[in-house]
């Protein structure tokens, strides 16, 4: 079955390092896109891609990174920079309107 | 920011009973689609509603849109213990990449 998988369902990130979320997408969809969700905020976008090797910040990118070097993967770099990134990170793909999401990575920083 | 708001923010319910949410965006729009999440999974889509469309049906779903006053309702019928969730209407915001720009959602409680 086609779909996005994100890894790994649970990260634990120490201070100042850096950690990088995996997502797939076997759907040949172009468009892939990050957000962010924190309790009571809903989803805010981190960075877009509409296709391979370009990408474009979201509302929030602030201390993070991206990188589009295949069609099926866009994995999202937490940098040291990001100042608050315990959340809930979900991944998302399109064609048309059509969007489908990942079943997200919960970041704790300890 | 682009964000749409759901009202309300929080609904408690009987089994049975209709649960109603209302979500209202800031942009002209092509379609607005409702999405549901279970606590900590991803989102799954439940229906989409084009801007020259009034209302929609999905099974127990029912969509309106106002496009005039920039808002949608979404009615879930005869609620069971299962559609305990959070739901979030989404529209596309086209300077982005035709990202879904969410509002803050409305968590729906349905005891049996």
């Amino acid at each position: 079955d086609g779909g996005i998988t994100q890894s790994p369902k649970y990260l634990f990130r120490k201070e100042g390092q850096n950690v990088t979320l995996s997502c797939e997408q076997n759907l040949n969809h172009d468009a892939m896109y990050w957000y962010r969700q924190d309790p009571g905020q809903g989803l805010r976008l981190i960075y877009y891609s509409q296709i391979v090797n370009d990408f474009q910040k979201g509302d929030i990118a602030e201390g993070y990174s991206v990188s589009r070097e295949k069609k099926e993967s866009f994995p999202l770099t937490v940098t040291s920079a990001q100042k608050n990134p315990t959340a809930f990170y979900l991944c998302a793909s399109r064609r048309e309107y059509g969007y489908t999401f990942g079943s997200g990575t919960r970041l704790t920083v300890v | 920011s682009q964000q749409g708001e759901e009202d309300p923010q929080a609904l408690s319910i009987q089994e049975g009973e209709n649960a109603t949410m209302n979500c209202s965006y800031k942009t002209s729009i092509n379609n607005l689609q409702w999405y549901r999440q279970n606590s900590g999974r991803g989102l799954v889509h439940l229906i989409l509603i084009r801007s020259n469309e009034r209302e929609k049906h999905s099974g127990r779903l029912r969509v309106t849109l106002d496009t005039s006053k920039k808002s949608s309702s979404l009615l879930i019928t005869a609620s069971r213990a299962a559609d305990t969730a959070s739901y979030f209407c989404a529209t596309v915001f086209t300077q982005a990449g035709t990202a879904l720009i969410f509002g803050k959602g409305t968590t729906l409680s349905v005891s049996s």
